[in-house]
């Protein structure tokens, strides 16, 4: 069965400075990997996708992800941080061309100016 | 271009009612999905039509049944609500063009059941 870790529930990061929320995942096949922003009381935003090629892939408002095959983990990154990145960020698997999508439980990212 | 619409926003049952969830996207997309959002535990799928005239169970579909009216609208009902399915419910669309693997996610509607 596919599943998704995000091993922190909120991550702090001054503005300006790089940020990282952590995903790995566990799955039989090739994974489809997303990421996927929620700001309050709104519904899912996509950022970015892994599905074939090259293992960094960019997305949306400067973000950028990393796929590592050999420790199953799709990173979320972001060279300098925002205050308006404060945030729910969700990672999620597929298996089937974006059919079926497992959550992880979400990371709270707090940006502080 | 609305992208994907849920209605209603909020709602309030008792026990034992019944109520429908409505979902419309105007994005000519093959597949839609429901979701539920839980305090800690992300995003889990109910139920998912990969085409018009097709459902499928998701990871969660106990007490819920839904319809592809058409292409651009499928429904979740609750027939008889428990306090358990009190959550945030969540519609996405994806379409079918290549490399368009990403979802398309609607505002929610948030269920309180008392």
């Amino acid at each position: 069965a596919q599943s998704v870790a995000q091993p922190e529930d909120q991550v702090n990061v001054a503005e300006g400075n790089p940020l990282t929320v952590k995903c790995t995942y566990s799955v039989s096949g090739n994974p489809y990997l997303f990421w996927y922003v929620q700001y309050p009381n709104r519904g899912l935003q996509f950022l970015l996708k892994y599905i074939t090629g090259d293992n960094l892939v960019k997305g949306s408002y400067g973000f950028e992800a990393e796929f590592n095959k050999s420790q199953t983990s799709f990173h979320l990154k972001k060279p300098s941080a925002l205050v308006s990145d404060s945030a729910l960020y969700f990672c999620a698997v597929s298996l089937e061309y974006g059919n079926k999508l497992v959550f992880g439980a979400g990371t709270i990212l707090r940006v502080k100016s | 271009n609305a992208g994907v619409t849920q209605t209603p926003k909020f709602q309030v049952l008792k026990t034992g009612q019944s109520m429908t969830l409505q979902c419309a996207q105007d994005m000519n997309h093959n597949s839609m999905y429901w979701y539920r959002q839980d305090p800690g535990m992300g995003l889990r799928l109910i139920y998912y039509s990969a085409s018009e005239g097709t459902t499928d169970k998701g990871e969660v579909p106990n007490g819920y049944n839904v319809s592809r009216l058409n292409k651009r609208e499928f429904s979740l009902r609750l027939e008889s609500a428990a306090p358990s399915q009190t959550s945030v419910y969540f519609c996405a669309s994806r379409g079918l063009a290549v490399n368009s693997y990403e979802q398309y996610f609607g505002p929610g509607t948030r269920l309180t059941v008392t």
